[in-house]
């Protein structure tokens, strides 16, 4: 199993840029999840998902865009970058009932 | 609104010596709590967690965290510390998000371990 994987893991965006951020995982989580650290903060939940085609706004959403089509894969869309989205992004997946959440690498985004 | 503080940036201890990581929390209800470890340009790996039973709670690479209630604290411990111990320690509380058993975890800022050789 490799877990969950995101990419890329490093990007710098100007601003207005769009890009989309890749989450897969191989361990059949109905669960997925979307959090942002931002330096010296815990993390902060942007979105989530409980099965295919269903998504939820999380803490954060304003500014980020989700789509969940399958099991495996959970991208995070942004339209249009902003400074305020200079984050490091973790994508994470549990399975149902076990409250466990399984994190991804992260990847690091600079937006100029 | 449930919250999680560590009131430590930083520990820093001796390889060999005893450590502590504290953390306490704000939840209404009874709390799902958690430890995750996050070591430089890498996740955060789950260390352990309390949902209910026993206050001791034992987890991955000899770490052990106890829930007092009365004190709302989950501190982490560690009875030996390793200079491989070296890494930033989150706490969290887990809150019930949807009608399902998805779970939001709110994460205290972070506690940076350094275990001195």
């Amino acid at each position: 199993n490799a877990g969950v994987t995101q990419t890329p893991k490093f990007r710098i965006l100007k601003i207005g840029q769009s890009m989309t951020l890749q989450c897969t995982q191989d361990m059949n989580h109905n669960y997925m999840y979307w959090y942002r650290q931002d330096p010296g903060m815990g993390l902060k939940l942007i979105y989530y998902s409980v099965g295919a085609g269903i998504t939820d706004k999380g803490e954060v959403p304003n500014g980020y865009n989700v789509s969940r089509s399958t099991t495996e894969d959970f991208p995070l869309r942004l339209e249009l970058a902003a400074p305020s989205q200079t984050s490091v992004y973790f994508c994470a997946s549990d399975a149902q009932g076990t409250d466990t959440q399984y994190f991804g690498p992260g990847t690091r985004l600079t937006v100029l | 609104a449930q919250s999680v503080a560590q009131p430590e940036d930083q520990v820093n201890v001796a390889e060999g010596n005893p450590l502590t990581v504290k953390c306490t929390y704000s939840v209404s209800g009874n709390p799902y709590l958690f430890w995750y470890v996050q070591y430089p340009n890498r996740g955060l790996q789950f260390l352990l967690k309390y949902i209910t039973g026993d206050n001791l709670v034992k987890g991955s690479y000899g770490f052990e965290a106890e829930f007092n209630k009365s004190q709302t604290s989950f501190h982490l411990k560690k009875p030996s510390a390793l200079v491989s111990d070296s890494a930033l320690y989150f706490c969290a509380v887990s809150l019930k998000i949807s009608s399902g058993s998805a779970r939001q975890l709110t994460f205290g800022s972070g506690t940076q371990l350094t275990v001195l050789p």
